[in-house]
């Protein structure tokens, strides 16, 4: 099991361009989180989403931000227009379910977003 | 709304002393609640889980404890080392992660 797999692992862009960030959950894993880490601070929730389906969008930026699971492939968190601000990481985790008091999360090393 | 509050927010000792890293959050509503270890520039490494049934897990030389009634958390870090030196992360999981700002630990020889 080759673990939550997200790439890249760093991402240049120029304000105005667009970055996707994609994550590949641990096998077996049908749901996928989606969270930002501001340069010394705390990571955020972003979105949680299954297969096909958003479940929870409330800590995504309402303008510029999407997130998408298919049926098949990995994950995207797609920025659209970026800008300085959005320089970041960006940490992708997965886990079998919720609800569960045993659902443990795993997360990817990260990808690295700089805007210049 | 979910609240977690790790304390302190920063921490260095010498090598060997036992540690205790807080964590607290406000709605005890709670599945389970997760440390994480985070390397500078690196991932997340899970540690421990502990359910919201358990008071306590254990691994190696670390020792989670959970209150879930008073909304609280710790680990216990016995014997450390400059190999601890990282950021300690806890989260609680409703239906996703809630995370504290971590504990930064650095460990000197």
């Amino acid at each position: 099991n080759a673990g939550v797999m997200q790439n890249p692992r760093h991402l240049v862009r120029r304000r105005g361009q667009e970055a996707r960030l994609r994550c590949s959950p641990m096998k077996g894993h049908s749901h996928v989180y989606w969270y930002r880490q501001l340069p010394e601070e705390g990571l955020k929730f972003m979105v949680y989403l299954q297969k096909e389906n958003i479940i929870d969008e409330s800590g995504m930026p309402k303008e510029r931000f999407s997130a998408e699971f298919p049926k098949e492939g990995p994950s995207i968190l797609r920025i659209q227009q970026v800008v300085r601000g959005d320089s970041a990481a960006y940490f992708c985790a997965s886990s079998p379910g919720v609800g569960r008091a045993n659902t443990e999360a795993f997360f990817g090393q990260g990808t690295r977003l700089t805007v210049v | 709304k979910q609240e977690v509050t790790q304390i302190p927010a920063a921490l260095s000792v010498p090598e060997g002393e036992n540690l205790v890293l807080n964590c607290s959050f406000t709605d005890s509503a709670i599945y389970n609640l997760q440390w994480f270890r985070q390397d500078p520039g690196k991932g997340l490494t899970s540690l421990l889980l502990i359910q919201s049934s358990q008071r306590e897990q254990t691994s190696g030389r670390l020792n989670a404890s959970l209150d879930k009634s008073s909304g609280r958390s710790t680990l216990y870090i016995a014997a450390s080392q400059p190999g601890d030196s990282a950021t300690y992360l806890c989260a609680v999981n409703t239906d996703k992660l809630i995370f504290g700002t971590g504990t930064r630990l650095q460990v000197f020889p």
